[in-house]
């Protein structure tokens, strides 16, 4: 299957400073990603939806001003979280659409950003 | 918003048993998906669905996409011990060129005794 990596795989920030979050389609182009946050024991919870060459659209709930995506490349989305909290710890996960299969296209998911932040 | 009820929500069972598990939605879906995720990592994609009724199978996994697009179940025979982890449904609405996200359920939690 497609292959999608994330960078950083973990990160440490103190509160207050803002950490980005980089999501990339190895193998093929997607020009739509998605954001998804995952809490300990718990679902992945869509977050946004990341369109190249367009604003990204985000779910109800989500803060677009703290979670700025930028959709730069047809490989390419970032996720910054802006003036982090220690209630923005998480697992952050993204995904990205390889429309080969047809039909609706398959997701296929990074390995995730674990975020720590103090 | 939609919502998915996947159940079990963990099962205990002996190296070698067969494993069900289903989801149920309250709305319909162009689209199921079976992943498999482990501790620290990405869902990994295991079986896609796109047509109501179909059925199929990866190896040992098979699944199918229920006549009424409201379900899906995922089954998997003579378990292993690496068949460990949690199993997530997911679906998708697809409205007509629509770019939507993924649906999740909240997992089936799957530990296999030796």
């Amino acid at each position: 299957g497609a292959v999608v990596s994330q960078h950083p795989s973990r990160v440490i920030c103190k509160s207050g400073t803002s950490v980005k979050i980089e999501c990339r389609s190895l193998d093929f182009q997607a020009t739509t990603m998605f954001w998804y946050r995952q809490f300990p024991k718990q679902s992945l919870m869509l977050m946004a939806t990341s369109n190249e060459g367009s604003k990204a659209t985000y779910e109800q709930g989500v803060e677009k001003d703290k979670f700025l995506i930028n959709h730069a490349s047809l490989t390419l989305s970032t996720l910054t979280v802006t003036s982090a909290h220690p209630e923005d710890s998480s697992f952050y996960i993204c995904s990205a659409r390889d429309w080969s299969s047809g039909g609706a296209g398959t997701q296929y998911f990074g390995p995730g950003t674990r975020l720590l932040v103090l | 918003g939609q919502q998915l009820n996947q159940s079990p929500q963990s099962m205990f069972i002996q190296e070698g048993e067969d494993v069900s598990m289903n989801c149920t939605s309250s709305s319909i879906f162009n689209t199921w998906l079976w992943y498999k995720q482990e501790p620290g990592e990405g869902p990994v994609l295991l079986i896609a669905l796109y047509k109501a009724g179909e059925l199929t199978s990866n190896g040992r996994l098979t699944a199918q996409f229920g006549i009424t697009r409201k379900d899906s179940f995922l089954n998997i025979s003579a378990s292993i011990p690496s068949d460990v982890g949690i199993y997530f449904c997911a679906g998708q609405s697809y409205p007509g060129g629509g770019a939507d996200g993924l649906t999740f359920g909240k997992g089936t939690h799957l530990i296999i005794q030796p």
